[in-house]
């Protein structure tokens, strides 16, 4: 079975760092592109940032640039969201996502179950 | 950067009516990657239709995808009592982001 198991979610102060994690089984994962969406409480669907399978490139809302930094390591099949200068506007749901294929161009297949980032 | 606009924000229909949800963009696309979620509450989202015709793995044929140039379109032809929660669509376009659609949510009339 595809699962995506995100962690490292919680309760950070504004200006604080966190890093979330998001553990891939059932697929070949270094095979796929990754991406990270949130969604804020009460608010719509937002794309946060993406990452090719050899993780040479990364795509980032602007929301995000420059203070975010997404990375994988394809042999712990796992990729990862490091946060930084979190602001009060980044509380949010954070999903982790699977490609549909190696491009990070393409729909989100698989979806974790989603880790709270409260700032 | 590409502005999607889904509408009506919210459409109140009864179970066994066709839904028909609309999702413009503030430029024409000259590709098809145009996608459509559901979410239900307290859920993740699900892949329904990616590049604007074709439906994921398990999506049922009730489902379907059209559009092109600024204007897609997402039907459901028979609403079943599961169908009921927000919508969003997603536009992958040459460069990020790839913005959604502020949503649109199916409720039980």
């Amino acid at each position: 079975e595809v699962q995506l198991l995100e962690s490292g979610g919680g309760l950070i102060q504004p200006g604080g760092s966190l890093r979330l994690s998001c553990a891939a089984s059932g697929f070949t994962f270094s095979s796929y592109a990754m991406t990270w969406a949130r969604q804020a409480p009460g608010k719509g669907l937002e794309w946060v940032s993406a990452i090719s399978v050899s993780g040479s490139n990364t795509y980032y809302a602007d929301s995000v640039k420059g203070r975010f930094t997404i990375s994988r390591d394809n042999s712990k099949n796992t990729v990862y969201l490091q946060m930084s200068s979190l602001r009060v506007e980044d509380t949010a749901v954070y999903y982790c996502a699977k490609d549909r294929s190696s491009s990070p161009r393409s729909a989100m297949d698989v979806w974790g179950q989603g880790t709270t980032v409260t700032v | 950067e590409i502005v999607l606009t889904q509408s009506p924000g919210t459409l109140s229909l009864s179970p066994g009516e066709r839904a028909t949800l609309s999702c413009r963009t503030s430029q024409t696309v000259s590709n098809n990657y145009l996608v459509w979620y559901q979410q239900k509450p307290g859920q993740a989202p699900r892949l329904l239709i990616y590049d604007t015709f074709s439906r994921a793995t398990g999506i049922p044929d009730r489902f379907s995808g059209s559009g092109s140039g600024t204007d897609f379109t997402l039907t459901i032809s028979r609403l079943e009592p599961e169908d009921f929660a927000v919508y969003y669509c997603q536009l992958f376009g040459s460069s990020p982001p790839w913005t959604f659609g502020q949503g649109t949510k199916v409720e039980i009339k």
